[in-house]
């Protein structure tokens, strides 16, 4: 089973829409990350979680929101979808013992139509 | 800020020889830890090699290897003996390594490898 997965993997939606992206871990780690990855730019910061209590927003935030619901669990929130929002979206995880490595879960694709 | 920057979009090489991909990045810390990832066709994000900046022995895994000069702030990826399965996107990553640091990867816009049959 993988360690960390994403939900869904791909998602159409229009413009406007509301839609929520999940993240959950098994490995027990206490550090989270949602980037996102545009071609010819690699990936992005848009939000990262330390712990449950603790949220920072990353270099892309605008037009985001984030939860941290529990420590294997950290969703990604567009309030109103818009079209250059359309990418793929990565959650990764860290450990705070070996900060150094971050795992990724599979991608999610989104497309704002 | 840091900044990481891969200037080969695509490269190509042939089965069983070797390929070096290029990555430069920008910092003004003098402690930090540099990635090479790799992206499939399947999009997962795996993990190839890591160095740290202290370290002055290149890091080595496999067939991967690293050449990393400080000075230049330079840290290429060395692949030997070519396989089929190295055809990927390629991203170069920078991270702080002090305290309070943020964790977060800075990624170079990556490279596009082909391996021919």
């Amino acid at each position: 089973d993988a360690d960390v997965t994403q939900t869904p993997r791909n998602r159409i939606t229009k413009t406007g829409k509301r839609i929520m992206l999940e993240c959950s871990q098994t490995k027990g780690h206490d550090r989270m990350y949602w980037y996102r990855q545009d071609p010819g730019l690699g990936l992005r910061l848009i939000y990262y979680s330390f712990d449950v209590k603790d949220i920072n927003k990353g270099e892309i935030s605008d037009g985001y929101s984030v939860s941290r619901q529990a420590q294997a669990k950290f969703s990604l929130s567009l309030e109103s979808a818009i079209p250059n929002q359309t990418a793929l979206y990565f959650c990764a995880t860290s450990d705070v013992s070996a900060p150094n490595e971050q795992f990724f879960g599979p991608g999610t694709r989104l497309t704002v139509l | 800020a840091q900044t990481v920057t891969q200037s080969q979009p695509e490269m190509s090489v042939q089965e069983a020889e070797t390929v070096t991909l290029s990555c430069t990045y920008d910092t003004s810390e003098s402690d930090y830890y540099l990635f090479w990832y790799k992206q499939p066709p399947s999009r997962q994000m795996i993990l190839v090699i890591r160095q740290e900046a202290y370290k002055q022995q290149n890091a080595t895994e496999n067939r991967f290897s690293v050449n990393f000069q400080k000075a230049a702030k330079s840290f290429s990826l060395k692949i030997s003996d070519s396989q089929l399965g190295d055809a990927a996107m390629y991203f170069c990553a920078y991270r702080t390594l002090g305290g309070g640091a943020t964790n977060k990867l800075i990624f170079g816009t990556g490279t596009l490898l082909a391996v021919q049959p």
